[in-house]
């Protein structure tokens, strides 16, 4: 079971935004400024979209757009295109016994 | 350009063991640390822990401890993921993954093309 929960699905049509959630506790995403975000097309390894809540690494299109408040981080993608639809992943630090990462279910985005 | 290069696919036997390596290339090894983060078929990841490609030090998750080691090879840039006791339920593409920076056990900017690891009788 995924610590950190997402919708299942999103859908938007070319042109449009949608934000996909990314809710935790104050274990992990309320307590880290360590929330990345990956895309994953099918049968290709996860792909770094954001990094430390709301950065962007060299190459990511700044349609992409992130941020968290309290315990919910947020992924926005604006200008939706064809070549968008994939899943979507968040991941955390979390406290415990040591330091680890958790996952979300990760959010199907369809492109309408 | 960071390359990692996985072995290939594996099918084992429920309580047997598997060792997937993870080959760098096209930066310093040993100024990174590597994460290993499994997928099994439809689900989400799943992170397996995290090794220091400088001096070796290693941390777990919780639920594989006992089952798993990582180990690095610094003279061949290679870091090895090795499970034990297999269940059906390591089923499972099986990744390694370097971050953007340094030892960060998050942020992974590179990843291996994947390891399908098939545990059937």
């Amino acid at each position: 079971q995924p610590a950190l929960t997402q919708p299942p699905s999103v859908s938007g049509s070319p042109g449009q935004s949608v934000t996909i959630s990314c809710a935790g506790t104050s274990r992990d995403v309320g307590g880290f400024n360590r929330v990345s975000w990956y895309q994953q097309s099918p049968g290709t390894a996860p792909k770094l979209i954001i990094y430390e809540v709301s950065n962007r690494p060299a190459g990511v299109s700044d349609r992409f757009s992130a941020s968290k408040s309290g315990n919910t981080a947020s992924l926005t993608i604006s200008g939706l295109q064809v070549e968008d639809e994939a899943d979507y992943y968040c991941s955390s630090y979390t406290s415990g016994s040591s330091i680890i990462v958790v996952f979300g279910g990760g959010t199907k985005l369809t492109v309408l | 350009q960071a390359q990692l290069v996985q072995s290939g696919s594996e099918v084992k036997k429920p309580g047997t063991s598997v060792k997937v390596s993870c080959q760098a290339s096209g930066y310093t090894f040993t100024s990174y640390g590597i994460s290993w983060v499994r997928q099994a078929p439809g689900q989400s990841l799943e992170w397996l822990g995290w090794i220091s490609a400088y001096n070796g030090n290693r941390n777990y998750a919780q639920k594989f401890q006992g089952r798993v080691t990582m180990t690095t090879d610094t003279s061949t840039s290679t870091a090895y993921m090795e499970l034990t006791s297999l269940k059906s339920d390591d089923t499972a593409i099986y990744y390694c993954a370097r971050p953007l920076w340094g030892y960060a056990y998050i942020d992974w900017a590179y990843w291996g093309q994947g390891t399908l690891v098939t545990v059937s009788s």
